[in-house]
């Protein structure tokens, strides 16, 4: 199935930084989602965007649907140690739910 | 809680063995989804399910297979257990709301074959 360029594939950081990771795609889609997951559990829903140029917050967390349908980034500022996990980005287009290879973030207290 | 159910939680069989991993999606919602994550892996899309009719097929064995009921309530059938069958497996399903579609999972069904 089609793999999401999802970048960087790992980060490290010291507590209270920010973070920036983006998905791009040769497709377009229709909706943009992020996840996040916790070892052994579900992704959990952070942010969907159902339109391009949309600029959507949840909390610390913000995400934009890209302009070209091709792509999406996810900011988390003023990082917390809870923020470990794995991020996942998703693209829909049709009935299809297309995942990246996950962002595995790592916070430094 | 996303409001997918997934059951079990975790399950350890032994090879050749078969097991059925059961999914109720959040109420209303009439698709389907499966997937396998293996360790340190994304999300491999399995198969969908909508409102009881297959819609797409993803990298699925012919071991496994997959149905869903008229109470949309769906399960995964694996046999012939593999030692490399072992992985999470999620059900999700999904919703068309005003804006556009929506993905909940579930928390997942561990699967250790020994």
């Amino acid at each position: 199935g089609q793999q999401l360029n999802q970048s960087p594939q790992s980060m490290f950081i010291q507590e209270g930084e920010d973070v920036s990771m983006n998905c791009t795609s040769s497709s377009i889609f229709n909706t943009w989602l992020w996840y996040k997951q916790e070892p052994g559990e579900g992704p959990v829903l952070l942010i969907a965007l159902y339109k391009a140029g949309e600029l959507t917050s949840n909390g610390r967390l913000t995400a934009q649907f890209g302009i070209t349908r091709k792509d999406s980034f996810l900011n988390i500022s003023a990082s917390i140690p809870s923020d470990v996990g794995i991020y996942f980005c998703a693209g829909q287009t049709g009935n299809q739910f297309y995942f990246g290879t996950g962002t595995s973030l790592t916070v430094i207290p | 809680d996303s409001g997918v159910t997934q059951t079990p939680k975790h399950l350890i069989t032994a090879t050749g063995q078969r097991v059925t991993l059961r999914c109720s999606p959040r109420s209303g919602d009439l698709s389907v989804y499966w997937y396998q994550q293996s360790l340190d892996q994304g999300l491999q899309f399995l198969i969908q399910y909508y409102n009881g009719e297959e819609r797409a097929k993803g990298n699925i064995l012919e071991r496994f297979s997959a149905q869903q009921f008229p109470d949309l309530h769906s399960e995964l059938n694996l046999s012939s257990l593999e030692l490399g069958d072992s992985a999470l497996y999620f059900c999700a399903s999904s919703v068309v709301g005003i804006s556009g579609n929506t993905i909940y999972f579930g928390e997942g069904s561990w699967l250790t074959v020994v």
